[in-house]
């Protein structure tokens, strides 16, 4: 059985700028969520996709949209980078839409906007 | 590695202690608590979970308590190793839908 896996584990981007963050789902898991976490507090909710259709979000932006693919993979783009985006971006996956189905997290990407 | 626990309350240890660590939770209608270790440079990891029409749970050296009336968390580890070194967050979720982190402790074990 494999794990989440992000991609890549570290970027380096300038404020302004553009990216996608990459996401492959535990094996057998239909639902994805995304997490940032700046250094020293705990992960804050941007969105979920489940089944390839966004179901809930968090208090972000616009700049941060995502996608789910047909196998249940998952990328995060934000657009118009700011500093304060700098952060660690966690992708959890799990079997079923709710939270009692148990989160299986990657170790995440360390973004650096400068 | 990176640290996670920069900034965070710290709770300090010896090896062989019990270790209880305390959250509190803001949203009254939360019915499902979970408690997430993370070590540096990993993503949170499941510890044990427990939901709202309880108030105590046990699992292997840990044990969750929650009191709803003050709406406390909190997380008791037995025989603390070296191993559970690491930022201990809890989590809420209303209707388990999206699960809230709480701010985090960090644990310190001395050897």
């Amino acid at each position: 059985e494999t794990g989440v896996t992000q991609s890549p584990t570290h970027l380096i981007k300038t404020r302004g700028q553009q990216v996608t963050l990459r996401c492959s789902s535990q094996s057998g898991h239909n639902t994805v969520s995304w997490y940032q976490q700046a250094l020293g507090q705990g992960p804050q909710f941007i969105f979920q996709y489940y089944r390839e259709e966004e179901n809930g979000r968090g208090n972000f932006p616009p700049r941060f949209s995502g996608l789910q693919f047909p196998n249940y993979s998952s990328e995060l783009n934000v657009n118009a980078l700011e500093l304060d985006d700098s952060a660690l971006y966690l992708c959890a996956s799990s079997p079923g839409q709710g939270a009692n189905y148990g989160y299986t997290f990657g170790s995440g990407t360390r973004l650096t906007v400068v | 590695g990176e640290s996670v626990g920069l900034h965070l309350p710290t709770l300090s240890v010896q090896e062989g202690d019990n270790s209880i660590i305390n959250c509190a939770y803001s949203n009254s209608a939360s019915d499902y608590f979970i408690w997430y270790k993370q070590e540096s440079g990993k993503g949170p990891q499941f510890i044990i979970d427990i939901r709202s029409n309880m108030d105590k749970r046990q699992g292997q050296r840990v044990t969750v308590l929650l009191n709803k009336t003050v709406k406390h968390l909190s997380l008791q580890i037995a025989a603390t190793q070296p191993g559970d070194s690491a930022v201990y967050f809890c989590a809420e979720s209303r209707g388990y839908q999206k699960v809230t982190f709480g701010i985090g402790t960090k644990l310190q074990v001395i050897p």
